[in-house]
């Protein structure tokens, strides 16, 4: 059964304090590898996709890393705005299976 | 372009009644997966269709039930409602299954007393 574990399960930082979130991961057939944002009574809005090893995108103060086990959303100098809850997502040959998420707080 | 749109937002049901969600996916997308979160569970995969068809299905009840429209227009009905079913409900469309991220409705907030 595919899994995806997520670490740490809250970070509160400073504003422009970086750091990164991690989301390990077992599965059949990797097809994809999505990082989402969510707001509080909000559906997930969607950030990255990666498909292999090495691959890496950026978005404004976001950046997600893929390796064969696990994936990284790096954090560079955040804003009061970058507040809400991180989650991985993993497709496998039958479904998308998500992480429990990590909340985020960024302290002004 | 308008985003997946679910209806109704919130609902208030009886234990034991039954209940219909609505979602009307991207224009285009034909992929329309549904997913249950709760704070103890996280997000967890109801089904998935693809052009009318159920593709995938999670590890729900068999009370649990969907359909797609040949408009790519998705329902999922409960029947029996029992308490643990209050739960934020969430629809997704994507252009097709497989690797395609998806992306979410606003979800429709089902709280059964």
């Amino acid at each position: 059964e595919d899994q995806v574990t997520q670490s740490p399960e809250a970070l509160r930082l400073q504003e422009g304090e970086s750091s990164s979130l991690n989301c390990s991961y077992t599965v059949s057939g990797l097809r994809g590898l999505f990082w989402y944002r969510q707001d509080p009574g909000k559906g997930p809005e969607f950030l990255f996709t990666l498909y292999s090893a090495g691959e890496e995108k950026e978005k404004e103060r976001l950046k997600a890393t893929l390796t064969k086990k696990e994936s990284f959303l790096h954090i560079t100098a955040p804003k009061p705005e970058d507040s809400a809850t991180y989650l991985c997502a993993v497709r496998g040959n039958e479904k998308l299976t998500f992480g429990t998420g990590t909340r985020l707080t960024i302290i002004p | 372009k308008a985003g997946v749109t679910q209806t109704p937002r919130y609902l208030i049901k009886t234990r034991g009644q039954q209940v219909t969600l609505s979602c009307s996916p991207i224009s285009g997308h034909r992929s329309v997966s549904w997913y249950q979160q709760t704070p103890g569970q996280g997000l967890q995969f109801l089904f998935e269709y693809f052009s009318e068809t159920q593709r995938n299905k999670g590890n729900f009840p068999g009370r649990f039930s969907g359909r797609q429209f040949s408009n790519s227009r998705s329902e999922m009905n409960v029947s029996t409602l029992e308490l643990g079913d209050s739960a934020l409900y969430l629809c997704a469309s994507s252009i097709r299954t497989d690797k395609y991220e998806q992306y979410f409705g606003p979800g429709t907030r089902l709280t059964v007393t």
